[in-house]
């Protein structure tokens, strides 16, 4: 299993700019998550799924969209990137409910907005 | 604000000695959790995980201890190694989603 993956590892970005980050798990998991971190800081969390076509947000969404149209996938959505969005977005996904299973994290992206 | 802390931001310790690592959480309601491992570069790595109704907990060269009464929760890293070094997350669970706390980064010296 390669577990969870994300694409792109790196991606640089002008003011206005929209992209998505890319997520993937292949371990069958019902819950997914997509988190931010700053540096010297931890993980809040954006937006999180309980299962495909379900969607609900976090602790800090504004400026994000999420769609949820498999099990497997989880796009993160920039629309009009600001340089308060430059950060370490990580992907997560879990067997059960976040409280009560492991998280399991993707590799991260790394985006810088200028 | 942020329910789950950690004491300190850095801990430096010598190769071979035992790591101590302190988290404090003030939702008492909170009943799991993980201790969480991040190298540079990489994402946070499970480590280890507590429920409530536990106060110890042990795995390999780790030990988690949750004292309930003062809302503390500890990671312990025996024999540390220079792989050890990395930034070390507690998370609590917080309804069913996991809050974060800051971080401790462990530096190991040779």
């Amino acid at each position: 299993n390669a577990g969870v993956t994300q694409t792109p590892k790196f991606r640089i970005l002008k003011i206005g700019q929209s992209m998505t980050l890319q997520c993937t798990q292949d371990m069958n998991h019902n819950y997914m998550y997509w988190y931010r971190q700053d540096p010297g800081m931890g993980l809040k969390l954006i937006y999180y799924s309980v299962g495909a076509g379900i969607t609900d947000k976090g602790e800090v969404p504004n400026g994000y969209n999420v769609s949820r149209s498999t099990t497997e996938d989880f796009p993160l959505r920039l629309e009009l990137a600001a340089p308060s969005q430059t950060s370490v977005y990580f992907c997560a996904s879990s067997y059960g409910a976040g409280g009560v299973t492991t998280q399991y994290f993707g590799p991260g992206t790394r985006l810088t907005v200028l | 604000g942020e329910s789950v802390g950690l004491h300190l931001p850095t801990l430096s310790v010598q190769e071979g000695d035992n790591s101590i690592i302190n988290c404090a959480y003030s939702n008492s309601a909170s009943d799991y959790f993980i201790w969480y491992k991040q190298e540079s570069g990489k994402g946070p790595q499970f480590i280890i995980d507590i429920r409530s109704n536990m106060d110890k907990r042990q795995g390999q060269r780790v030990t988690v201890l949750l004292n309930k009464t003062v809302k503390h929760l500890s990671l312990q890293i025996a024999a540390t190694q220079p792989g050890d070094s990395a930034v070390y997350f507690c998370a609590e669970n917080d309804d069913y989603k996991l809050s974060f706390g800051a971080g401790t980064t462990v530096t190991v010296r040779a």
